[in-house]
């Protein structure tokens, strides 16, 4: 398994402006994956970040309101742009160990966001 | 298109009595299969997977779920449950595509156990 850490852990915001939620792992992983978890609802996957490529957005998901960065192989980050209250939900990243057995993820805490 | 169908949304049950979290899916190709538990304001904790093999697979916490494919089912049971486990359950299919394995979840069941 590995040891993921998310931050903030929580964060209220003001409608319009931006949030930059880090997530760090304690080993190399190849595969991050960044979800939402809007109030009361499942998991929906946000887009998967591989290190040294453009990240892969699900539909209904853009890069502009949810760049990220995966500038190594244990560091990435999610922004949430020009937030709107429908933004308020649990922004998690997962992880799926190198060299490990590929495929399972393991989660980070999770960031609660509230957008006032 | 694969999918995943939680049965119950929520399931209220009394300490020491034994539970089932019924998961169906949906898929045309091989799966893996995983249950994971989200207590209250924490992140998500893998309970238990299906790869392959035995369909019997025990998990943590006293929890074991059985793969059954020609219901393509995958629920989830703990012969006696207890307070502690009162959390959110979710049920995830992963299948491999675009050059990773991808998860799927469920709604969700939230498990309310009772003293």
């Amino acid at each position: 398994s590995a040891v993921i850490s998310q931050k903030p852990s929580r964060d209220i915001c003001q409608r319009g402006t931006s949030l930059t939620i880090q997530c760090q792992v304690d080993s190399q992983v190849t595969m991050m994956f960044w979800y939402r978890q809007q109030p009361g609802q499942s998991l929906t996957l946000i887009a998967t970040a591989n290190q040294g490529s453009e990240a892969t957005y699900e539909s209904g998901f853009v890069i502009d309101k949810f760049p990220i960065s995966r500038p190594n192989l244990t560091f990435s980050t999610l922004t949430v742009s020009n937030m709107s209250p429908e933004d308020s939900s649990i922004y998690l990243c997962s992880v799926e160990p190198t060299g490990g057995m590929a495929d399972t993820q393991y989660f980070g805490p999770g960031t609660r966001l509230t957008v006032l | 298109a694969q999918s995943v169908t939680q049965l119950d949304s929520q399931v209220p049950v009394f300490e020491e009595a034994p539970v089932e979290l019924r998961c169906n899916y949906s898929s045309s190709v091989s799966v893996y299969l995983f249950w994971y538990v989200q207590y209250p304001n924490q992140g998500l904790q893998l309970l238990l997977k299906y790869l392959s093999g035995s369909t019997l697979v025990k998990g943590i916490n006293g929890f074991e779920a059985e793969f059954n494919k020609s219901q393509t089912s995958f629920h989830l049971r703990k012969p006696s449950v207890h307070i502690s486990d009162t959390a959110e359950y979710f049920c995830a299919v992963s299948s491999f595509s675009g050059g990773y394995n991808k998860l799927i979840f469920g709604a969700g069941t939230r498990l309310a156990v009772h003293p």
